[in-house]
């Protein structure tokens, strides 16, 4: 059922600034790593991807970080905007596997 | 392109009825769906794969009995969430793999938030 009292951890950011939202993952068989935004009452949408065999990914504005050392995966934001508040969702999947595994989510919340 | 949709996009229901999500993949073909539940201020925890033409492959801890799903296309999967209860309030989200791309890439539909009076 529903939990109550839970809270997301919250990055809050002035529009733009840069923001940084990390997370760790748990299995070291993962080879594929995605993060996800999701605004309030909507699924979540692609922002980047990135496999094992690289560190570093840009994009549009965003880039992933990967550390494979620490099981470590960073996602950051350039220039932040007020469309970017959302939470934001770290997802593995293991070698062989098609199966998406989310991370708990980080809420951004820009402000103006 | 790659755009999933599901309807209803909310409902409610009475406690020990049933109600059906559909998932359907709009300018792609998909052979394997997938089927998560959210509760508010958690994570995404998927529930099952749905294939298309088989069965679906359930998570542990989710009933199948209770979670009915059929992929009877290649571009609709539905679940069935049979005798609800309070309990299984949630938002129901789906997504999809465009079986005409190399790569892990799963489209995401825009949920199903579902609520049991």
């Amino acid at each position: 059922g529903e939990s109550v009292g839970l809270h997301l951890p919250t990055l809050s950011v002035q529009e733009g600034d840069n923001s940084i939202i990390n997370c760790a993952y748990s299995n070291s068989a993962s080879d594929y790593f995605i993060w996800y935004k999701q605004e309030s009452g909507k699924g979540p949408q692609f922002i980047i991807d990135i496999r094992s065999n690289m560190d570093k990914r840009q994009g549009q504005r965003v880039t992933v970080l990967l550390n494979k050392t620490v099981k470590h995966l960073s996602l950051q934001i350039a220039a932040t905007q007020p469309g970017d508040s959302a939470v934001y969702f770290c997802a593995e999947i293991l070698y062989g596997n098609n199966r998406l595994a989310f991370g708990k989510g980080n809420q951004v919340v820009v402000i103006p | 392109g790659a755009v999933v949709s599901q309807h209803p996009s909310w409902v409610i229901c009475k406690s020990g009825t049933s109600v059906k999500i559909e998932c359907r993949s709009l300018d792609f073909q998909a052979t394997t769906m997938f089927w998560y539940r959210q509760f508010p201020k958690q994570s995404l925890m998927l529930m099952a794969t749905s294939n298309e033409g088989s069965k679906a492959t359930y998570e542990q801890g989710v009933e199948k009995d209770k979670f009915l799903i059929n992929h009877a296309s290649l571009t609709l999967s539905t679940l069935t969430v049979t005798s609800a209860h309070p309990e299984d309030s949630s938002f129901y989200i789906c997504s999809a793999r465009d079986m005409g791309r190399v790569g892990n890439e799963q489209y995401f539909g825009p949920g199903t938030r579902l609520t049991v009076t």
